[in-house]
């Protein structure tokens, strides 16, 4: 069954701190992986995407990495910011059809 | 800012009723996806349109349809509501219906349904 997994479920940390997100998939055969932030009632917004040879991606303060062999990526999040506040939502998407599955997202409180 | 735009942003509805939210799609993409948002979930995929067909379809009762027109906007329509249809429905356009097909999404329409 194609999954997607995202932990923690929700996290809360200092301003100025890294935090680090993760994604586990079951999706198959792979073909590219994204992560999204999601402001509260608002649209996700594309962070990065990442396909099968790419191990690693940047985005200003936002570093996703992919290691394809045990399916799973993290996002990293350097010197966070109170904007960092949001919903972060793993999207992997396989070969064919319309196998495009959606974690459940980590919320991500930043405290001043 | 996408470029993508939903309307209305929000709306109330009761068990039972019809409703129709509708999406203009970014400039030069003829693929539009929905999605429904339950609070607290990742979106779950709806159904697809490109270029006026229907393309794809998830999970989800025929009472939820949809339109795409020439100028690639959409419309979603979902009849009979129930309660559990309460959701943030987002809209995404793409370039194309491939799996690489970056998708861009709008600021979606929350849907209370009493």
């Amino acid at each position: 069954k194609n999954q997607v997994e995202q932990s923690p479920q929700s996290l809360i940390i200092l301003e100025g701190k890294n935090c680090t997100l993760q994604c586990n998939y079951t999706v198959s055969p792979f073909s590219n992986l994204r992560w999204y932030k999601q402001d509260t009632g608002r649209g996700p917004v594309s962070l990065t995407i990442m396909t099968f040879s790419e191990n690693t991606k940047s985005n200003g303060r936002y570093t996703a990495t992919l290691d394809a062999d045990t399916k799973q990526s993290s996002l990293h999040i350097t010197a966070s910011q109170l904007s960092d506040s949001a919903s972060y939502i793993c999207v992997v998407s396989a070969t064919g059809g319309f196998k495009t599955i959606f974690g459940a997202g980590t919320r991500l409180f930043v405290k001043a | 800012e996408t470029g993508v735009t939903q309307s209305p942003t929000h709306l109330i509805k009761t068990r039972g009723q019809q409703v129709t939210l509708r999406c203009s799609s970014q400039s030069g993409h003829n693929t539009v996806s929905w999605y429904q948002q339950a609070l607290g979930q990742g979106p779950q995929f709806i159904f697809q349109y490109y270029r006026e067909e229907e393309n794809g379809r998830g999970n989800f009762p025929p009472r939820f349809s949809g339109l795409q027109f020439p100028n690639y906007s959409s419309e979603l329509n979902v009849n009979a509501l129930e309660l559990d249809d309460s959701a943030l429905y987002l809209c995404a356009s793409s370039f194309s219906t491939g799996r690489n097909g970056e998708l861009f999404f709008g600021e979606g329409s929350r849907l209370t349904v009493l």
